[in-house]
């Protein structure tokens, strides 16, 4: 069975510049989140999809940072301007329905420079 | 809210010595418990879980048991070796809206 897929694995970008993210959820998987994880801290949960709906999205900065899961499917992070405190790991993770486990991509690790 | 806490790390052992990691959670209702393993330049795999009091999850030699009585998750081992250096996470899901709810991680090193 594939896993997570996430692209790109590294990014650097200049603060202000926008940046996206893709992940591709396991198949069937109908619950997708994205996580934001700083060096040294644990995950902190942006946004969770159920399949292409918004169920929570109240941590995610929505003055910079916006996803989109259209087709239910893929899912697309942005963050347009940048600033240097994005810089972390973003983690892509999914679902099914009804299993609480969730099984995580490798991350895309962002560098704000 | 709920919430996890874990042991500060990092954690320095010498192969083959036993391992403890505590974790202990805060929730209101009956949550189910996982153990992440993050290996460098890695994403999070899941190590092992338990979804209620008194089940023991168990992988690749860890162990750990749901205690409701303690509102404990502790990760054990009994003989480490170099390639458990990770960092590892403990985390509860809420059965409301299955989020994960993660403690800070624990950076464990084992030297040969």
């Amino acid at each position: 069975e594939a896993g997570v897929a996430q692209s790109p694995r590294y990014k650097i970008i200049e603060k202000r510049q926008s940046v996206a993210f893709w992940c591709n959820p396991i198949s069937g998987h109908a619950t997708l989140y994205w996580y934001q994880q700083i060096l040294g801290q644990g995950p902190k949960l942006l946004i969770q999809f159920q399949n292409n709906g918004v169920v929570d999205d109240s941590q995610l900065p929505k003055d910079r940072f916006s996803a989109e899961r259209l087709k239910g499917v893929d899912s697309t992070l942005k963050i347009q301007p940048a600033k240097l405190e994005d810089s972390a790991v973003y983690l892509c993770a999914s679902r099914t329905q009804t299993n609480t486990e969730a099984f995580f991509g490798q991350g895309t690790r962002l560098t704000v420079v | 809210g709920d919430s996890v806490t874990q042991m500060e790390g990092p954690v320095t052992l010498s192969e083959e010595a036993f391992l403890t990691i505590n974790c202990t959670y805060t929730a209101t209702g009956y949550p189910s418990l996982f153990w992440y393993v993050q290996y460098p330049g890695e994403g999070l795999q899941l190590l092992l879980k338990a979804t209620k009091a008194d089940d023991k999850g168990s992988n690749k030699g860890f162990e750990a048991t749901y205690r409701k009585e303690t509102t404990s998750f502790h990760l054990e081992k009994g003989s480490v070796q170099v390639s458990d250096s990770a960092v590892y996470f403990c985390a509860l899901s809420d059965r409301s809206n299955y989020q994960l709810i993660w403690g800070a991680g624990t950076k464990l090193i084992i030297k040969p």
